[in-house]
């Protein structure tokens, strides 16, 4: 299984309400991430896990949650977003952080996220 | 400020022409990756370039790491409307763990 898998592929959820982004790889990649892609914008990121530990968190606001219950799973935990919160967001994991390897990072196809 | 730099930002041109694509940064990197991202879709790996001056062909696309690894380009030879997406370069820099992407060129292969 060489993918990473995210769900929903797509959310709509209220200012007030609380939902969850969920990802998953059974690659045996140690390092997982969070990214945030606005559109036209490149992707930029929000936070990295590795062996199931956050080691980086840039500066993203407490309504962003994140949560690595396994080294398979990476959760994202939303909370009182607000409308310029929608995007894109991506999930991608790595042999070890950092470059990841000549294999590089692999990306889920993402959760395209509207806040209303 | 975007730490990586790609020019141009858009790019049309006919099927069956060369382009080339430029990534530049006053940073050192580690390594440089090429990414290749669809509508809809995360971003996939195309090359990981390490040593600087290296050169990487993938078929009809040449990727190359400058000497001073503060630099890459990527160079498709006859383009193919497959070819169309947003092409984004993105390095970690040397004692850290972040891959930062840089700003994408966005190409669109006209048949």
């Amino acid at each position: 299984d060489t993918e990473v898998t995210q769900t929903p592929k797509h959310l709509v959820m209220g200012m007030t309400n609380k939902k969850s982004l969920k990802c998953e790889q059974h690659m045996g990649h140690r390092a997982m991430y969070w990214y945030k892609q606005k559109a036209k914008k490149p992707p930029e990121l929000m936070f990295v896990y590795s062996y199931e530990k956050l080691s980086i968190n840039e500066s993203v606001p407490s309504r962003f949650s994140p949560e690595c219950p396994n080294s398979s799973l990476l959760n994202l935990h939303l909370h009182a977003l607000q409308p310029e919160d929608s995007a894109l967001y991506l999930c991608a994991s790595s042999q070890d952080r950092g470059t990841g390897g000549a294999g590089g990072y692999t990306f889920g196809s993402g959760t395209r996220l509207t806040v209303v | 400020t975007q730490l990586l730099e790609q020019s141009p930002q858009f790019l049309s041109i006919q099927e069956g022409e060369n382009l080339t694509v430029y990534c530049n940064s006053s940073s050192v990197f580690s390594s440089l990756q090429w990414y290749r991202q669809e509508p809809g879709e995360g971003p996939v790996l195309l090359v990981t370039v390490v040593t600087g001056g290296e050169v990487k062909k993938l078929k009809r696309l040449t990727f190359q790491f400058g000497d001073a690894r503060k630099d890459s380009s990527l160079h498709i030879t006859a383009a193919q409307p497959g070819d169309t997406g947003l092409y984004l370069c993105a390095g970690v820099r040397d004692s850290s763990y972040k891959l930062i992407f840089g700003s994408g060129t966005r190409l669109l292969v006209r048949p």
